[in-house]
């Protein structure tokens, strides 16, 4: 069965630091996703791509996010200057279409997610 | 009211019981609906779509009331291996707008033996 695949599976770093988060979503999926769950909260949504740009993004992501596509199958989500906040698992997803409302609606698969601690 | 709202459990019931949780949503127009499941610590897995008929996959049966605004998902003859979260997911959105697509916090079941 395709999956979506992150790295890494944990990272540890200090406040300021830079972190790239790394997800290659499945091969024939186009819209491409991060979610982030802060531990015992709920998925919340941060960005969505599309056609080698954000199609949507969430208040949670600010100027200290950024995605980028760098090549033909990588999707990164870089956190520039992280804060305590940001630790959470952030997860990747991605879906083989939009995610039209209505019957037989596509759905989104995610991957393993990325376990970040910010110390 | 949340837009989308769970009761957190936990749900504790034994080996072979039948559990039935619902889940509420505020907007009356969103469109799709589903349960996916969460192990503890893992990513989310589609468990299943939540169709206005009302649908079945084996052990487990979904159904959506559009006039009271809930899905439910019943879980029969449950299993040890059915421990975990079940997260209500809601897509308020025809257009499909992502950031349309909310989450709940989760119903957490445990079966025990």
């Amino acid at each position: 069965e395709p999956e979506v695949t992150q790295t890494p599976s944990h990272q540890v770093t200090q406040m300021g630091q830079e972190v790239i988060l790394r997800c290659v979503p499945i091969s024939n999926h186009l819209y491409f996703y991060w979610y982030r769950q802060i531990l015992g909260q709920k998925v919340e949504f941060l960005v969505s791509f599309y056609n080698n740009e954000i199609s949507e993004k969430s208040e949670i992501f600010d100027d200290q996010f950024s995605v980028e596509r760098p090549d033909g199958s990588n999707f990164t989500l870089k956190i520039r200057s992280t804060k305590l906040e940001d630790s959470a698992m952030y997860f990747c997803a991605s879906s083989e279409s939009r995610l039209a409302g209505g019957p037989g609606a596509n759905v989104l698969t995610f991957g393993a997610g990325s376990r970040l601690t910010v110390l | 009211r949340k837009e989308v709202e769970q009761d957190p459990g936990p749900f504790n019931v034994p080996e072979g019981a039948t559990v039935a949780f619902n889940c509420t949503y505020s907007n009356s127009a969103s469109q799709s609906f589903f349960w996916y499941r969460q192990d503890c610590r893992k990513e989310p897995k589609l468990l299943m779509s939540v169709y206005s008929s009302g649908n079945e996959d084996g052990r487990f049966t979904a159904q959506l009331n559009r006039a009271s605004q809930y899905i439910s998902l019943l879980i029969r003859d449950s299993k040890l291996s059915d421990s975990a979260t079940y997260l209500c997911v809601v897509n308020a959105d025809r257009y499909s707008s992502a950031s349309k697509i909310i989450f709940g916090s989760g119903t957490r079941l445990s079966i025990r033996p």
